[in-house]
């Protein structure tokens, strides 16, 4: 079975300040990763996907299939990053993408 | 907007009845998605479509859930007999190719 954990539902830091959202999967198979995000009064949109490598608004997640884990990082929060994010999974075998409970981001000025 | 919609944004309903949700996916996507999301989980694989072929269905989806989506076009989730535990955002995304896909803004649904 696909399983994707985010330990952690709420994540404050301040302004300026470094963040990394964790997410961890279970998936035995060739794993696709995802972060989606949603602004507040917003649909989730797509921030970034592993195989593309780049990085989006100043995020950047590296897929470690030896810790089975895709954890979000930007090195100086903004204010406007505030949301909730959630890690996604996906993979040879399925269509569906698997989500993880979601972390919100709060970020203070 | 050439977004994914869907409609309508709310539903109240009463326990028992009948509700149907639709999605009107991009317009050149041929995979078309259902998701449900309660409060403080993700959103959570319903079924899947691609063009008119439904391809997979969740165990989540119980006897009372039917979708379609008649020509590979728009789709419909129905739910009969409702519960007060199918209270939840229904969410409806498409895509292109196999990765990403396109929410839409959601279905909220109350069953009182």
């Amino acid at each position: 079975a696909q399983r994707v954990t985010q330990p952690e539902k709420l994540l404050s830091v301040f302004k300026g300040a470094p963040v990394e959202l964790k997410c961890n999967y279970s998936y035995s198979g060739s794993p696709e990763l995802f972060w989606y995000v949603q602004y507040s009064r917003q649909r989730l949109q797509l921030l970034l996907r592993h195989i593309s490598r780049e990085s989006i608004k100043g995020f950047t997640a590296d897929l470690n299939k030896g810790e089975t884990s895709f954890h979000l990082k930007k090195p100086f929060a903004q204010e406007e990053d505030s949301a909730m994010y959630y890690c996604a999974l996906s993979g040879r075998g399925f269509q569906k993408l698997v989500f993880g409970t979601g972390t919100r981001l709060l970020v203070s000025p | 907007d050439t977004g994914v919609s869907q409609n309508p944004r709310h539903k109240i309903t009463k326990r028992g009845q009948n509700v149907t949700f639709r999605c009107d996916p991009i317009s050149e996507h041929n995979r078309l998605y259902w998701y449900r999301q309660t409060l403080g989980q993700g959103p959570e694989f319903l079924t899947y479509f691609q063009n008119e072929a439904q391809l997979e269905k969740s165990r989540l989806l119980s006897d009372r859930f039917s979708a379609e989506r008649p020509k590979g076009s728009f789709s419909t989730l129905e739910i009969q007999r409702t519960e007060q535990g199918d209270s939840a955002m229904y969410l409806c995304a498409s895509s292109r190719d196999r990765y990403e896909q396109y929410f839409g803004p959601g279905t909220r649904l109350t069953v009182t």
